[in-house]
C-alpha cells in the first residue's frame, strides 16, 4: 500500500483566517514532504522533515507552519494567507533521508483558495 | 544547482501510437530520476523511475532510457490508451546528498485521441 491521505480536500479561507491541513501515511516512512503547486506547473518543494525533524525549509514565509508530531502525520498551518497563496498542496513521503529508496509518493493534494 | 528541462510541453497522439517524452538535466551528480502522471484534480502519481548505474527499465507498456554522458532521459509509451491522457512530470534528484530533494521539469500534458 502507497497511500498518502490528506484532508480536506478543498478549503476557501479568508486572509484572516487560521486553518490547517492534514497529512498521513502508514507506510512507515520517516521522510515527508509538503509541496505547492500552481495550475499548469510542477510542485514547488516548501518542507522535508526527517524523523519528525525539520531538514529543508525552502525559505517560506513564516504564514505557513509546518509540524511533525509523530512519524505517520504531517500538518501544515496557515495564518494570514495572501491570495496569491491560492494553490494545490501535496503532501508526499518517502522511505527516509538515510538509506537507498528515494521513492516518493504523494497524496492527492488539498485544493486551497484564498479570498 | 539543477535544471532540468522537459520536452514537448504538449504532445497529441493516436490511440495505439507510442509517446515520447525528453527530459535533460544538468547536475552531472544527479542519481535518481522519476516520473510522474498527473491527472486532473489528482496527485502526482509514481509510474517509472531509475538509478543512474542503469540504462534501460521497463514496466509493461511503459520504459525509461537514461543517457548518462548526454545528461538525458526520456519515457517511452507504448500502445497508448485514453486513459493515458494525463500531465507528466520527470525530475532528477541526487538523493540523499540533498535531502532528496526533487527537481521537476515543467510538464508534458498528453492528449491520446480516441
Amino acid at each position: 500500500d502507497t497511500e498518502v491521505t490528506q484532508t480536506p480536500k478543498h478549503l476557501v479561507m479568508g486572509m484572516t483566517n487560521k486553518k490547517s491541513l492534514k497529512c498521513e501515511q502508514h507506510m512507515g516512512h520517516r521522510a515527508m514532504y509538503w509541496y505547492k503547486q500552481k495550475a499548469k506547473k510542477p510542485p514547488e518543494l516548501m518542507f522535508v522533515y526527517s524523523y519528525e525533524k525539520l531538514s529543508i525549509n525552502e525559505s517560506v514565509p513564516s504564514r505557513f507552519s509546518p509540524e511533525c508530531p509523530n512519524s505517520s502525520l504531517l500538518n501544515l498551518h496557515l495564518h494570514a494567507l495572501q491570495p496569491e497563496d491560492s494553490a494545490l498542496y501535496l503532501c508526499a513521503s518517502s522511505h527516509d533521508l538515510t538509506g537507498t529508496s528515494y521513492e516518493q509518493y504523494f497524496g492527492p493534494g488539498t485544493r486551497l483558495t484564498v479570498t | 544547482g539543477e535544471n532540468v528541462e522537459q520536452h514537448p510541453s504538449t504532445l497529441s497522439v493516436q490511440e495505439g501510437d507510442s509517446a515520447v517524452i525528453k527530459c535533460t538535466y544538468s547536475d552531472s551528480a544527479s542519481n535518481y530520476f522519476p516520473w510522474y502522471k498527473q491527472e486532473l484534480g489528482k496527485g502526482p502519481q509514481l509510474i517509472i523511475d531509475i538509478r543512474s548505474n542503469v540504462g534501460e527499465k521497463k514496466d509493461q507498456r511503459i520504459a525509461v532510457t537514461l543517457n548518462k554522458t548526454a545528461k538525458h532521459f526520456s519515457l517511452h509509451i507504448t500502445e497508448t490508451q485514453p486513459e493515458d491522457s494525463a500531465v507528466y512530470f520527470c525530475a532528477a534528484s541526487l538523493g540523499l546528498y540533498n535531502f532528496n530533494k526533487f527537481y521537476f521539469g515543467s510538464g508534458t500534458k498528453l492528449n491520446v485521441k480516441p
